[in-house]
C-alpha cells in the first residue's frame, strides 16, 4: 500500500515559538492531503484539507492564521503551528487519499507536539 | 448532520473469542465506509472498506465487516480473537458528495484478554 511519512515524530518546544511538520507521500502523488488533530482518547478532528498549489480550505473553529498549511509540491504538505501555547499541545497526524479520494486513506504516523 | 457512531467505548474479549465492534452511520446517498486501526502513538492503519458489491468485506489481519444498507451499520468482526488485536478501532465514512472528507467515529478500544 501507499506509504506517507510525517516528520518530526515528537517535538516539545517552548510557548511563544513557531513548529513545522511535515507530511510526505512517499510513492504516491497527493494533490490533496488532511490535517488532523487527535486528543488524548479521542476520534480525529479535521482540521484542515491541503491543497496542492492552491490554499487550504480550514473546517470552521480552526485558526487559519495559526495553523499554517502550505502544499508546496505533490508530495510534500507542511502544518507550521505558530505561536505555539500549551494548549496546543496534541497528537497531529496527516493523510493522503489515494486516488480519486473516494478510496482509502493513507496516514502519517503521527507528530507528538508538546509546547511548555 | 452527518455522522458516525460507535456505542462502544470499549470492547473486552478473551482470545480465542469471537469479537464484535458495532458503527452505525447517518450519511445521505451511498457513502463508502471504512475501518481503521490506531495502535498507541502511531497513525491509523486501514483495515477494510465498503465500496460496493458483496455486502461481507474481508480485509487484514483476519477481519471482516457487514454492511447492512437497511440499519446503516457496518460491524467490524473477527472469528477468533488475539492479543494482538488490542487497539483503537475506528470506523468511518466517506460521503459520496461534499468534497470527500471522511467523518470518523469516536473510536472503540478493544481489549483482548490471554
Amino acid at each position: 500500500g501507499a506509504v506517507v511519512s510525517q516528520h518530526p515524530s515528537w517535538v516539545i518546544c517552548k510557548s511563544g515559538t513557531s513548529v513545522k511538520i511535515e507530511c510526505r507521500s512517499l510513492d504516491f502523488q497527493a494533490t490533496t492531503m488532511f490535517w488532523y488533530r487527535q486528543f488524548p482518547k479521542q476520534s480525529l478532528m479535521l482540521m484542515a484539507t491541503s491543497n496542492e498549489g492552491s490554499k487550504a480550505t480550514y473546517e470552521q473553529g480552526v485558526e487559519k492564521d495559526k495553523f499554517l498549511i502550505n502544499h508546496a509540491s505533490l508530495t510534500l504538505s507542511t502544518l507550521t503551528v505558530t505561536s505555539a501555547h500549551p494548549e496546543d499541545s496534541s497528537f497531529y497526524i496527516c493523510s493522503a487519499p489515494d486516488r480519486d479520494f473516494t478510496d482509502t486513506q493513507y496516514f502519517g504516523p503521527g507528530t507528538r507536539l508538546t509546547v511548555l | 448532520a452527518q455522522s458516525v457512531a460507535q456505542p462502544e467505548d470499549q470492547v473486552n474479549v478473551a482470545e480465542g473469542n469471537p469479537l464484535t465492534v458495532k458503527c452505525t452511520y447517518s450519511v445521505s446517498g451511498n457513502p463508502y465506509l471504512f475501518w481503521y486501526v490506531q495502535y498507541p502513538n502511531r497513525g491509523l492503519q486501514f483495515l477494510l472498506k465498503y465500496i460496493t458489491g458483496d455486502n461481507l468485506v474481508k480485509g487484514s489481519y483476519g477481519f471482516e465487516a457487514e454492511f447492512n444498507k437497511s440499519q446503516t451499520s457496518f460491524h467490524l468482526k473477527k472469528p477468533s480473537a488475539l492479543v494482538s488485536d488490542s487497539a483503537l478501532y475506528f470506523c468511518a465514512v466517506t460521503p459520496p458528495a461534499g468534497g470527500f472528507k471522511t467523518i470518523f467515529g469516536a473510536g472503540t478500544r478493544l481489549f483482548v484478554k490471554a
